[in-house]
C-alpha cells in the first residue's frame, strides 16, 4: 500500500485560476507535511510546510491540513504560466525519520 | 555559500560496471538521503542516514550501497546487481527532527550504455 498518494493529473488550469492539488497519507502518526515544486530536469524546491491542522498561507499559496482525514492540499491562487511544474507532497512519519514523497502531480497553467 | 553538491551531473555506465555518485553538504545537517526518480514518477527512497557510520535501507535499496564516514559526505554506489539503473538520482540533507525540510542537490542523471 502506497504511503503517500497524490491526484494523478496532469492538471491544466487557465492563467489566473485557482489550482488545487491534493495528497493523502496512510500513517496516522505523521507529523510534518511539505510541498515541493519540481521543474522538468531540475531538483525539487520547497514551497511550503505545514505541521498543524488548518490553513497556512504564503503569498499565492495556501496549504491545508486535516489530520483526522489524513489529507493535505495545496491551493495556488492567480495561477501563472511559471507555476507549470510537478508538485510533490512529502510526509514525515511520526515514528521514523524518513521523508516519503508522493508520485507528484503535473500542473500546466495555460496562458 | 551553504548547500549540497552532487557530482557528476551526468554519468554513463556500461553494463556490469559499478559507479559511485558523490554527495557533499556543508549545511551541518545530520540526516542525508538518496532518492531515485524515474521519468514522470515521484521520488523513491534508496538509503538514508541519520548519523555518521549509520544508515538504513529505504524502499528500493537492492543493487545499491552507501557509506557515511563523514558527516558531510554520503556517496551512493550503483552496483552491477542493479539491473535497471538509468534514472535521475537526488541527494538531500535535513536537520535532525521531524519538522524540518529537506534540501536537495542538483541531481545526477545516470544512463546505462
Amino acid at each position: 500500500q502506497k504511503e503517500v498518494e497524490q491526484n494523478s493529473g496532469p492538471l491544466s488550469v487557465p492563467e489566473g485560476a485557482i489550482a488545487s492539488l491534493n495528497c493523502t497519507y496512510s500513517d496516522r502518526g505523521s507529523q510534518s507535511f511539505f510541498w515541493y515544486r519540481q521543474y522538468s530536469g531540475k531538483s525539487p524546491e520547497l514551497i511550503m510546510f505545514i505541521y498543524s491542522n488548518g490553513d497556512k498561507e504564503d503569498g499565492r499559496f495556501t496549504a491545508q491540513l486535516n489530520k483526522a482525514s489524513q489529507y493535505v492540499s495545496l491551493l495556488i491562487r492567480d495561477s501563472q504560466p511559471s507555476d507549470s511544474a510537478t508538485y510533490l507532497c512529502a510526509v514525515s512519519p511520526g515514528s521514523a525519520r524518513q521523508l516519503t514523497f508522493g508520485s507528484g502531480t503535473q500542473l500546466t497553467v495555460l496562458p | 555559500d551553504g548547500g549540497i553538491t552532487q557530482s557528476p551531473k551526468y554519468l554513463f555506465r556500461k553494463e556490469g560496471q559499478n559507479v559511485t555518485l558523490s554527495c557533499e553538504q556543508n549545511l551541518n545537517h545530520d540526516a542525508m538521503y538518496w532518492y531515485r526518480q524515474d521519468p514522470g514518477q515521484g521520488l523513491r527512497l534508496i538509503y538514508y542516514s541519520q548519523i555518521v557510520n549509520d544508515f538504513q535501507k529505504g524502499d528500493i535499496a537492492e543493487g545499491y550501497s552507501v557509506s557515511r564516514e563523514k558527516k558531510e559526505s554520503f556517496p551512493l554506489t550503483v552496483t552491477s546487481a542493479q539491473k535497471n539503473p538509468t534514472a535521475f538520482y537526488l541527494c538531500a540533507s535535513r536537520r535532525t527532527g521531524l519538522n524540518t525540510e529537506a534540501f536537495f542537490g542538483q541531481g545526477t542523471r545516470l544512463t546505462v550504455v
